[in-house]
């Protein structure tokens, strides 16, 4: 079975901190990406990326940027971290075609105080 | 540009009742259609996908659905809920180019089930 491993299931940091939060897939996935999820939003898109070094913005990009040096590893970073950005978000993985199912990680939910 | 609609952010149903979740589509070509369940405290896992073979589509726990094109729906359905089956359930969509690869999800139905 495909694991989607996400480092932490709970985080808190202060504004204004930088933070990283990791992703590894071990299935040899092309695509990963990273949503947040909110009451009554649903899962928004916020990056994703279709080869190593490869990336494009989603729907809701702004205060976020990305990493992938390595296939298993897709890294999301809050440059500077607000309030708003207390969210849970979810990594998944897939293959490359269009249609494949995504499988996600577990989450992890970041509090921004 | 595509998105999803999602009637109804909470649905209680009866145990052994039927269950019905309403999703609706927009999509400027022909889409892959999917629902995805989430557990408490768990990342989310696959239900059923619509690719375009066969319009009822049958999935993991007894779950089925019906893609609708003249309706632009993908309603769930199960015909006798069960109270392991209380979870959140989004609808998701993605298209059939290759111009987006990941899925836009619909806002979640959170359903209940009353013993």
């Amino acid at each position: 079975d495909v694991k989607v491993t996400q480092s932490s299931r709970y985080l808190v940091k202060r504004t204004g901190e930088k933070v990283f939060l990791e992703c590894v897939q071990d299935m040899d996935h092309e695509n990963m990406f990273w949503y947040r999820q909110d009451p009554g939003l649903g899962l928004r898109l916020i990056y994703f990326s279709y080869d190593v070094k490869m990336k494009e913005k989603g729907d809701i990009p702004e205060g976020y940027s990305v990493s992938r040096e390595k296939k298993e590893r897709f890294s999301l970073i809050l440059e500077s971290a607000s309030t708003n950005q207390t969210s849970m978000y979810l990594c998944a993985s897939s293959l490359p075609l269009s249609g494949e199912k995504l499988f996600f990680g577990s989450g992890t939910q970041l509090s921004v105080l | 540009a595509q998105s999803v609609t999602q009637l109804g952010s909470h649905v209680s149903v009866s145990e052994g009742a039927l269950v019905l979740l309403r999703c609706n589509y927009s999509s400027s070509v022909p889409p892959y259609l999917f629902w995805y369940v989430q557990y408490p405290n768990q990342g989310l896992q696959l239900l059923l996908k619509y690719t375009s073979a066969a319009t009822l589509v049958k999935g993991i726990n007894g779950f089925e659905a019906e893609f609708k094109k003249s309706e632009t729906s993908f309603h769930l359905t199960k015909p006798s809920a069960h109270m392991s089956d209380a979870a959140e359930y989004f609808c998701a969509v993605s298209s059939m180019d290759t111009g987006r690869r990941a899925l836009t999800f619909g806002s979640g139905t959170r359903l209940q089930v009353q013993p």
